[in-house]
């Protein structure tokens, strides 16, 4: 079984904090992906990798940065916390290549609380 | 542009109560399209994928089928543990990575 595990459940950070989300995953993807998830917007793609040290933005990826220094980890990192950041955040990895057609399987997600 | 629009948005069903839930695409090609469901506080746990139109899929009391513009999620007989949010995406020709989702039908069983 695929599994995509992410660092927190809940997070509690205070505005213009540093906050770091960490994902791992043990199926040896090449692709992995940060979303965050609201009410009424539904998942919306923050960045991907589809390769160590290789990032692309998504369709919001104002506020944040994200780092994948190793295969199997990708991190989110919030520079500058805002309340607006509060959110569900949902990691995903999938395999890329020759299977292109694959879908991407998602990690429990974390809960952030900005105050 | 790439869209993908789930109807309806809530759907509450009694116990056995069959129905189905939509998924309209618009994409320059298909290379696969995803049904996912997702329980409150958790990440979205993967269904099914379909590739060509008159592919189905089975799992349990879920069928999924899909047409050349759209997909249905049907549910036979549904039981209260059925109850969660669907959600349908789908990975057109022109990304080789990413892929977009609907923002889901929320559905809810009552015993």
């Amino acid at each position: 079984d695929v599994k995509v595990t992410q660092s927190s459940r809940y997070l509690v950070k205070r505005t213009g904090e540093k906050v770091f989300l960490e994902c791992v995953q043990d199926m040896d993807h090449e692709n992995m992906f940060w979303y965050r998830q609201d009410p009424g917007l539904g998942l919306r793609l923050i960045y991907f990798s589809y390769d160590v040290k290789m990032k692309e933005k998504g369709d919001i990826p104002e506020g944040y940065s994200v780092s994948r220094e190793k295969k199997e980890r990708f991190s989110l990192i919030l520079e500058s916390a805002s309340t607006n950041q509060t959110s569900m955040y949902l990691c995903a990895s999938g395999p890329g290549g020759t299977v292109p057609q694959e879908t991407q399987y998602f990690g429990p997600g974390t809960r952030l609380l900005v105050l | 542009e790439d869209q993908v629009t789930q109807s309806p948005e809530a759907l509450r069903l009694q116990e056995g109560e069959s129905s189905s839930l939509n998924c309209s695409y618009t994409v320059s090609g298909l290379r696969g399209l995803f049904w996912y469901r997702q329980d409150p506080g958790k990440g979205p746990e993967f269904l099914f994928t379909l590739y060509s139109a008159g592919e189905e899929k089975e799992k349990e009391r879920l069928k999924a089928t899909l047409t050349k513009k759209e997909s249905f999620l049907h549910i036979t007989a549904p039981k209260p543990e059925d109850s969660a949010t669907y959600l349908c995406a789908v990975r057109p020709y022109s990304s080789a990575s990413k892929i977009i989702f609907g923002s889901g039908t929320r559905l809810s069983i009552r015993p």
